[in-house]
């Protein structure tokens, strides 16, 4: 029961390009909703998170934009570098429950 | 301060056999949350565990259970392996919000 739609599956971008993940959720209950980063052999690593009272959140090169009403969220990654060449989730948590994305492969080409 | 720790980092079983799993969560942390990770499935939630207290439980058949013990550490056994059990086995712990630090996980073959 998937719950968290992630996309695209694998994305190859530009060094210096601007990498966009998208994902969707369907429980109207969640309320926080982080991306993680992971690299081979390691765990996810918390990314950056938003909560639903605000439509957008930066740090540093990763921004978060929220969409409430159409209960869709992204990711961009701005001036992409081979560095940020990982695997990103997205999830969604409320209510005593949390899922994830299926993870999104990022390869940042120099 | 130091993040999650689980042991052993990796782990080759045959099938039948039991295997469990260790976490120690960051100090402080009292809730510890277990995922399986596979390529196909992506994370999979396994089971919350909160002051030694099971809090929230995914939907994986009885042969996965775990524990928490007073010191907040965590252990996942599983059963009667199965081939499709190979995986990696997450670690998460948090104060008991979503914010959840993940360790690097017990990567799992079944042969």
């Amino acid at each position: 029961q998937q719950q968290v739609k992630q996309s695209p599956q694998s994305l190859i971008v530009q060094k210096g390009g601007i990498s966009i993940i998208n994902c969707a959720y369907e429980n109207t209950a969640f309320d926080y909703f982080p991306w993680y980063q992971q690299f081979p052999g390691k765990g996810p690593a918390l990314l950056i998170a938003i909560r639903p009272d605000v439509s957008e959140k930066k740090e540093g090169r990763f921004t978060i934009s929220f969409n409430k009403s159409a209960k869709q969220f992204s990711l961009h990654i701005m001036d992409s570098q081979p560095g940020d060449s990982a695997t990103y989730f997205c999830a969604a948590a409320g209510n005593n429950d949390m899922r994830f994305g299926a993870g999104t492969r990022l390869t940042v080409k120099p | 301060k130091a993040g999650v720790t689980q042991t052993p980092r990796y782990l080759i079983k045959t099938r039948g056999q039991q295997v469990t799993l260790s976490c120690s969560p960051i100090s402080g942390h009292r809730s510890v949350s277990w995922y399986q990770q596979t390529p196909g499935q992506g994370l999979q939630f396994l089971f919350e565990y909160f002051s030694e207290t099971q809090r929230n439980k995914g939907n994986f058949p009885g042969r996965f259970s775990g524990r928490q013990f007073s010191n907040s550490r965590s252990e996942m056994n599983v059963s009667t392996l199965e081939l499709g059990d190979s995986a990696l086995y997450l670690c998460a712990s948090s104060l008991g919000t979503y914010e959840q630090f993940f360790g690097p996980g017990t990567r799992l073959t079944v042969l």
